[in-house]
C-alpha cells in the first residue's frame, strides 16, 4: 500500500543541524511532488516546503528560507529535509506528504517530532 | 499570500447532529480548496479535494461545497469517530500553500 515513513527527529540544541528522511513505498516516487508540513505543539498545520517530482524546483516558507534544504533520491524513494541553524520555533512534528492532482496532500506520513531546546 | 479563516474555531455537538464548518479565503481561489481531518496524535487525513470531491474511502456523510472565497464542510450526521480537528487548505496560489486555523469538533 501507499506509505510514507518519516525518521530523523529528536532533541537538538539551537543552532545545530539535522536531516529528516521520508521513505516512500507503494507508488512511483519519481512521479510526484512532495511536501513537508509541520505542526508545533498544540498548534495548527504549517506548510514548510515542496520539491517537484524531478527535484528541479523547490519552494520554502519564508521562515525557513536559507536554513532548510529539500532534496530527493529517486533510487531510494526517499525525500530529505536538511535543517540547519535550528531555532526554538522549529519545534514541531514534521510530516511529509504526497501532492495529488489538485495539490491536495495524500497520503501523509506518521510524522517525526523535532524538539529544539538547550 | 492567501489567508484562510475557519469558523468556528471550536464547536460542541452531539452524535447525530448536522455540523457545518466554514472556510473563507482572502481572495478568490476558484475551487482549489481541500479539507482534512486530524485526530489527536495522528497525521491529517484527506476528506475532500477541489471543494466538493469526496476522497475515496471517506464516508458519504462528509460533503464539501463552495467556490470563490466561501466554502463549507458539512457532516450530515455526526458519528463518535468524527470528533476531531478539521482544517481547510488552499492550493490555488502556491507557494505558499496555506491552511486554515482549524476547527475542533467536541462532544456536547
Amino acid at each position: 500500500q501507499v506509505q510514507l515513513v518519516e525518521s530523523g527527529g529528536g532533541v537538538f540544541q539551537p543552532g545545530r543541524s539535522l536531516r529528516l528522511s521520508c521513505a516512500a513505498s507503494g507508488f512511483t516516487f519519481s512521479s510526484y511532488a512532495m511536501h513537508w508540513v509541520r505542526q508545533a505543539p498544540g498548534k495548527g498545520l504549517e506548510w514548510v516546503a515542496v520539491i517537484s517530482y524531478d527535484g528541479s524546483n523547490k519552494y520554502y516558507t519564508d521562515s525557513v528560507k536559507g536554513r532548510f534544504t529539500l532534496s530527493r533520491d529517486s533510487s531510494k524513494s526517499t525525500l530529505y529535509l536538511q535543517m540547519n541553524s535550528l531555532r526554538a520555533e522549529d519545534t514541531a512534528v514534521y510530516y511529509c506528504a504526497r501532492e495529488e492532482e489538485w495539490a491536495q496532500f495524500d497520503p501523509w506520513g506518521q510524522g517525526t517530532l523535532v524538539t529544539v531546546s538547550s | 499570500d492567501i489567508q484562510l479563516t475557519q469558523s468556528p474555531s471550536s464547536l460542541s455537538a452531539s452524535v447525530g447532529d448536522r455540523v457545518t464548518i466554514t472556510c473563507r479565503a482572502s481572495q478568490s481561489i476558484s475551487t482549489y480548496l481541500n479539507w482534512y481531518q486530524q485526530k489527536p496524535g495522528k497525521a491529517p487525513k484527506l476528506l475532500i479535494y477541489a471543494a466538493s470531491n469526496l476522497q475515496s474511502g471517506v464516508p458519504s456523510r462528509f460533503s464539501g461545497s463552495g467556490s470563490g472565497t466561501d466554502f463549507t464542510l458539512t457532516i450530515s450526521s455526526l458519528q463518535p469517530e468524527d470528533f476531531a480537528t478539521y482544517y481547510c487548505q488552499q492550493s490555488y496560489s502556491t507557494p505558499p500553500l496555506t491552511f486554515g486555523g482549524g476547527t475542533k469538533v467536541e462532544i456536547k
